[in-house]
Order: structure tokens, then C-alpha cells, then sequence
């Protein structure tokens, strides 16, 4: 089965610094993984999509890796700010089905002042 | 315009009752998705409706748990004699079209708790 990890469930960090989170997937490379962030009591909001042959994206502090080899994506955001603390999903398309999305557990981002 | 809603946000009810859960997708958005969402889990996929098209509901948990999407707009997620197990964050997203990399917009989620 395709699994999807973030291997951190927790990440505190120092507002300023650049945070980044880890998603890793297990046998072959989705054509697309997303980003999506979860503040407490609301629903998923996308953030970034990255394709299976782009290696970067951008969008403004935030950028995302797409790491075929290693088989992990990174989600980086620069200059964080204590708005940026969330939730933080990946996720990726189903082999079966790619309109069937499987979801990572999620990384909770701190940034404390 | 509007988001995707649901209701009701909050839902308290005892095991074994039947439960009813609706979701109000973006105007125009031909996909929909209900999702179930434990407490410090990742959402959990139940089941996809595409337009006209049978759903896919290979991530209904049992028997007990069934949907329905009217004219192609409204959802219903139905929940036939609760379950302790039951209780969790359902949310439900809608996306303009099926297809890779659509993106999903979510509900706030319905907050079910089974006594």
C-alpha cells in the first residue's frame, strides 16, 4: 500500500529561523505531492502542489522539494513568523485512484516569539 | 462566493443512533470528498463523488457509513448505529473538477462525539 509519513508530529522553533518539514512516501513516486496547512478548528487549506519532475517550488516564504531518490519532499518556510504555527499536511495522489488523496498525520509548527 | 459548508458544526449523540451529516460544496465544483479526521490524525479518505459517475467509496470504514450527493450539489454523509469508534472530525472538501492535482477546498468539519 502507498503510505505517506512526516516523520515529526512536532517541530518548536525560533521566530526568524526556517523551519522545515519532512514528508516521506513509501513505494513508487506520486506524480504530485501537496501542502496543506490546518489551523486548530478548521479545515485543510492548500498551500503548494510540486510535480513529479520539478525538483523546487516557491511561493513567497514558502518553497517545497520533490526528492525522487530519496523518495521525501520538503516544505520550507523562511523568516517564519509566529503566524506560520499550524499544522502542516502532505499528501499525496492514491495508486489506484488518483482522485483518492492519502494524507500524511502532520507535522504541529510552533514559533515562538 | 461562499466556501464549502457543514453542518452542524458540532454533533453529540448517543451509541447507536443514526446520525446525519451535510455538506454544501462550492457552487460549480463537480468533485466532492468526505474525509474523517481522529484526534491528532491525518484525515482518513471515506469516499469521492465525480459528477454523474459512481462514487468511490473504497474508504468507507463498515456498512454502517453511506453518502449521498443530490443534483450533483449537496452531500449527505450517513452514520447507521454509532460507534464510540465513530467519533471524530468529518470534513468534507469539493474541487472544481476531478483530476490530478485539483485542489481540494475543505469545509470546517462537523464534530461528532459519540456518548
Amino acid at each position: 500500500s502507498q503510505k505517506i509519513e512526516q516523520n515529526s508530529e512536532a517541530l518548536n522553533i525560533q521566530e526568524g529561523k526556517t523551519a522545515t518539514l519532512t514528508c516521506n512516501y513509501t513505494n513508487y513516486s506520486p506524480a504530485y505531492l501537496q501542502w496543506y496547512r490546518q489551523d486548530p478548528g478548521r479545515g485543510p487549506v492548500f498551500l503548494l502542489l510540486i510535480r513529479e519532475n520539478e525538483k523546487e517550488k516557491r511561493k513567497e516564504r514558502l518553497k517545497v522539494t520533490f526528492d525522487t531518490t530519496l523518495k521525501q519532499s520538503l516544505f520550507h518556510i523562511t523568516a517564519s513568523q509566529p503566524a506560520d504555527s499550524a499544522t502542516y499536511l502532505c499528501a499525496r495522489p492514491g495508486y489506484s485512484s488518483a482522485s483518492k488523496i492519502i494524507f500524511g498525520s502532520g507535522t504541529r509548527l510552533s514559533i515562538r516569539p | 462566493g461562499a466556501g464549502v459548508s457543514q453542518s452542524p458544526s458540532n454533533k453529540v449523540t448517543e451509541k447507536g443512533k443514526d446520525v446525519e451529516l451535510r455538506c454544501d460544496p462550492i457552487s460549480g465544483h463537480t468533485a466532492l470528498y468526505w474525509y474523517r479526521q481522529s484526534l491528532g490524525q491525518g484525515l482518513e479518505f471515506l469516499i469521492y463523488f465525480q459528477g454523474n459517475s459512481a462514487p468511490d467509496k473504497s474508504g468507507l470504514p463498515s456498512d454502517r457509513f453511506s453518502a449521498e450527493r443530490t443534483g450533483g450539489s449537496v452531500s449527505t454523509l450517513t452514520i447507521q448505529r454509532t460507534q464510540q469508534e465513530d467519533s471524530a472530525v468529518y470534513l468534507c472538501a469539493s474541487s472544481l473538477e476531478a483530476g490530478v492535482g485539483k485542489t481540494q477546498y475543505f469545509g470546517p468539519g462537523t464534530r461528532l462525539l459519540v456518548l
